[in-house]
Parts: C-alpha cells; structure tokens; sequence
C-alpha cells in the first residue's frame, strides 16, 4: 500500500494477557516511530528504529513493553501482561530521513486501538 | 531536553472566523517545529514545518505559522476557519536523535 498500514485497527484484550500490535511502513522509508496516544495525554513516544543502528528504547513505559523491526520494514510492537493503563491508541509512523530537508516528515498509521478489560 | 505547550485544550471558532491556535515550546538547541492535524479515526497529517528557514511558513487547507525565537512560539493561525477544519491539533519539536515531542493536543470546534 502507499501508506503505513497497521494491525489490528481495534483490540480488545483482558488483563494479563500478551498482545502484539504491527506496522507495515511505507517502502523504502528507514526511520520507525512508535508513539502512544491516551484520552487528554497527548502523544507519547515509546520507540524508534534507525536503519542498522540500536533503537532508541527511553520512551517504553516498562520492560513489559518491547518492540523489534524485521528486516528494516515491519515492526512488532509487544506488550506483555497486559494492564487496565495500557489502554490507547498505539501509533507508528515512518519517515525517509533526509526527505524534507534535515528533519523528514513522519508518516502516519491510522493507530491500533488497545482495549485492556 | 524539549517540550512543546499548547494552550488551550480546546478552542471554539465561529465559520469564517480567525483561528489561533498556540504553542510555545522549550529546546536546548535550534528547533525544528511542526504543526499536525488529526481528524477523527485517523492517524496525523503533516500541515506545515518550520526548519530554520522562513520563520513564516504556510502549510495546506491555508494554515500558516509562525516562528518567533524571542517568544519561543509557533502559534498556528488561519484567516478564515471552514467547519471542515475541525480536527485535533498537535504541535511539536525535533531534537537531534529527530524523535518528535508533542503538545497535548487542541481540540478545535467550528461553530456554524
């Protein structure tokens, strides 16, 4: 597709239990965002891929959350023992860094909506 | 370190009216500063950019913005708001890893 796809659109899932959220990112772009977005909590990042280099982990929450990128294209974002505060919409975006000038614009997914019961 | 601000959770606007729409933001090093648009169930779109060029910057749907160092803003203004401008709002700012920092949103109603 033209665009960054993600999946599942919604999740409803019960507390305690595993759930991984995907990101397809547009082809050929080599920077990966995953942000977290709360009710009245704005945007929060959690992750971002580079290309080959180590990903930038300071914005995961806990080490219940994990991400990896396969392949420098599709990302898993997994959250592990899932709790009632993890509920929002996980967002990923993808940039060409480089594009746009120094800073590249980021590319956004429609956002997989987390429901922890 | 960096942060951005907006001002204002939430903004009404009459048809036709002037939109303003505030953000202040704080950075350590020269920012690269951008103003999303987020319209209901969807991801963010890019209005416009600032990247230490003009420090007027237009963007799409007629949204134009402003830099201003001295007042560390980068308010969002349109002449003329159309009820299809009604969305969510977000400013934000680059460091030099380029991961963005985001305001917490405005949430503006076009009123008919």
């Amino acid at each position: 597709g033209a665009g960054v796809s993600q999946s599942p659109s919604n999740k409803v899932t019960e507390k305690g239990k595993d759930v991984e959220l995907r990101c397809d990112p547009i082809s050929g772009h080599t920077a990966l965002y995953w942000y977290r977005q709360s009710l009245g909590q704005g945007l929060e990042f959690l992750i971002y891929f580079q290309g080959n280099s180590a990903p930038d982990k300071s914005g995961l929450p806990s080490d219940r959350f994990s991400a990896e990128r396969t392949g420098g294209s599709v990302s898993t974002l997994t959250i592990q023992r899932t709790q009632q505060e993890d509920s929002a919409v996980y967002l990923c975006a993808s940039s060409f860094q480089g594009s746009g000038g120094e800073t590249g614009e980021l590319f956004f997914g429609e956002g997989s909506r987390l429901t922890v019961l | 370190a960096q942060s951005v601000t907006q001002l204002g959770s939430h903004v009404s606007v009459s048809e036709g009216a002037l939109v303003l729409l505030r953000c202040n933001y704080s950075s350590s090093v020269p920012p690269y500063l951008f103003w999303y648009v987020q319209y209901p169930n969807q991801g963010l779109q890019l209005l416009l950019k600032y990247t230490s060029a003009a420090t007027l910057v237009k963007g799409i749907n007629g949204f134009e913005a402003e830099f201003k160092k001295s007042e560390t803003s980068f308010h969002l203004t349109k002449p003329s708001a159309h009820m299809s401008d009604a969305a969510e709002y977000f400013c934000a700012v680059t460091n030099l890893k380029r991961q963005l920092t985001f305001g917490s949103g405005t949430q503006l109603t076009v009123l008919p």
